[in-house]
């Protein structure tokens, strides 16, 4: 049993390519999450998806777009990727559409530098 | 969006007990959270606690809330080298979609 699934794990960028990542997770839950995680700022909402077609913007959407493809998939698109995105990215699910007591499982990270 | 503060660093000797506090500030809060992160890894849950409870004890680990000062304390008795990591709180309020999630503290165990 996977879990939740990222990739890649590493990835280089130059300022303005695209890119995206890649979220899958096998416990068929409904609700799925994007974060940033900073040094000195904890994790940062991007994007979460509450059920597979919908999508909605967290605490920092600004260049980023996301797309739920189905249940078990989530990705997360640059389309020019700056500096300032230079971060970790962690993928999250859980079931059910708000969080309450029901545990968030996270994916692995992705460690994204653009230079 | 919601504040929620931690101190970012601890040290502590291993056998010694651990405090890792976090204050908050969204009075309709319902569930606060304790992650770990260990180096390179995702977040893993380690215990939640209610807010109309006071404390909630898990084996090594005791979690104290005092909602009046919305504050929330993990200890973890007898650190072992194992628990060297970063933990997160993180809060929910009813009907909300995300998870607030404090900067993190990074525990670090001396042998």
């Amino acid at each position: 049993n996977a879990g939740v699934t990222q990739t890649p794990k590493f990835q280089v960028l130059k300022t303005g390519q695209s890119m995206t990542l890649q979220c899958a997770q096998d416990m068929n839950h409904n609700s799925m999450y994007w974060y940033r995680q900073d040094p000195g700022m904890g994790l940062r909402l991007i994007y979460y998806s509450a059920s597979e077609g919908t999508t909605d913007k967290g605490e920092v959407p600004n260049g980023y777009n996301v797309s739920r493809l189905n249940k078990r998939e989530f990705s997360l698109r640059l389309e020019s990727a700056a500096p300032s995105q230079t971060s970790v990215y962690f993928c999250a699910s859980r079931e059910g559409t708000t969080y309450l007591n029901t545990e968030a499982f996270f994916g692995q990270g992705t460690r994204l530098t653009v230079v | 969006g919601e504040d929620v503060e931690q101190s970012l660093f601890l040290s502590v000797r291993e056998g010694d007990s651990s405090v890792i506090n976090c204050t908050y500030t969204d009075s309709s809060s319902t569930y606060l959270y304790w992650y770990k992160q260990e180096p390179g890894a995702g977040l893993q849950l380690l215990t939640y606690i209610f807010s109309n409870m006071d404390m909630k004890q898990d084996q090594r680990l005791t979690v104290l809330l005092n909602k009046k000062d919305k504050h929330l304390s993990l200890r973890i008795a007898d650190t072992q080298t194992g628990d060297s990591a970063i933990y997160f709180c993180a809060e929910i309020s009813t009907g909300a979609n995300n998870l607030f999630f404090g900067t993190g503290t990074r525990l670090t165990v001396i042998p």
